[in-house]
């Protein structure tokens, strides 16, 4: 039972390239969540998705888009990355209890 | 506009000593005040959570104190020890179905805990 597993650890990117963070789950959990976390501001929500077939945006969505691909899996994409990008991803999910189960975080630099 | 504020940034307690990190919300709305504890690398895990129907909640070494008139709530580390060392989060969300249990997060407080 591997949690919420996230994919890639570390990736460094030039401004203008496109990228897909990608994010599965193995509990069976309906509920996923993009966040990103900066220094001193916490984890902000990039966007959710309350259930298969279903995405919503969160706090701070401009610039990113998201697919929910089946119940497992919900893919974050850049498309044209930007440095004010640069920032730790973590994907998380959640069944119909209060807690998030969290990933282990992309680590993304754009350059 | 952070909805959720928390000091301090970080702290440095003794082995055995109290950490405390306060919490500070603006939206009546929320229900549900969760900490969350993530050590260097890896991603945040539920530490202890409260609901506004209690004024605190003890799970082993970790309190929460929650005061709703003042919209404020604290986390309290009894007995620190090294391998409490560690960021913590606060955050809130409102449990209302249709919300999405989204969480708010509050900006960090990191500890150490010197032997």
């Amino acid at each position: 039972n591997a949690g919420v597993t996230q994919t890639p650890k570390f990736q460094v990117l030039k401004t203008g390239q496109s990228m897909t963070l990608q994010c599965a789950q193995d509990m069976n959990h309906n509920s996923m969540y993009w966040y990103r976390q900066d220094p001193g501001m916490g984890l902000r929500l990039i966007y959710y998705s309350a259930s298969e077939g279903t995405t919503d945006k969160g706090e701070v969505p401009n610039g990113y888009n998201v697919s929910r691909l089946n119940k497992r899996e919900f893919s974050l994409r850049l498309e044209s990355a930007a440095p004010s990008q640069t920032s730790v991803y973590f994907c998380a999910s959640r069944e119909t209890g209060d807690e998030q189960y969290f990933g282990p975080g992309t680590r993304l630099t754009v350059t | 506009q952070q909805q959720v504020k928390q000091s301090p940034q970080s702290l440095i307690v003794q082995k055995g000593g109290i950490s405390i990190i306060n919490c500070a919300y603006e939206n009546t709305a929320f229900d549900y005040f969760p900490w969350y504890q993530q050590f260097p690398g890896k991603g945040p895990a539920l530490l202890i959570a409260i609901r506004p129907d209690v004024s605190e909640k003890k799970e082993g070494r970790f309190t929460i104190s929650f005061n709703k008139s003042a919209k404020q709530f604290s986390l309290h580390i009894m007995d620190s020890q090294p391998g409490d060392s560690a960021t913590y989060f606060c955050a809130a969300s409102t449990m209302i179905k249709a919300a999405g249990n989204k969480l708010t997060f509050g900006g960090g407080t990191r500890v150490l805990v010197k032997p």
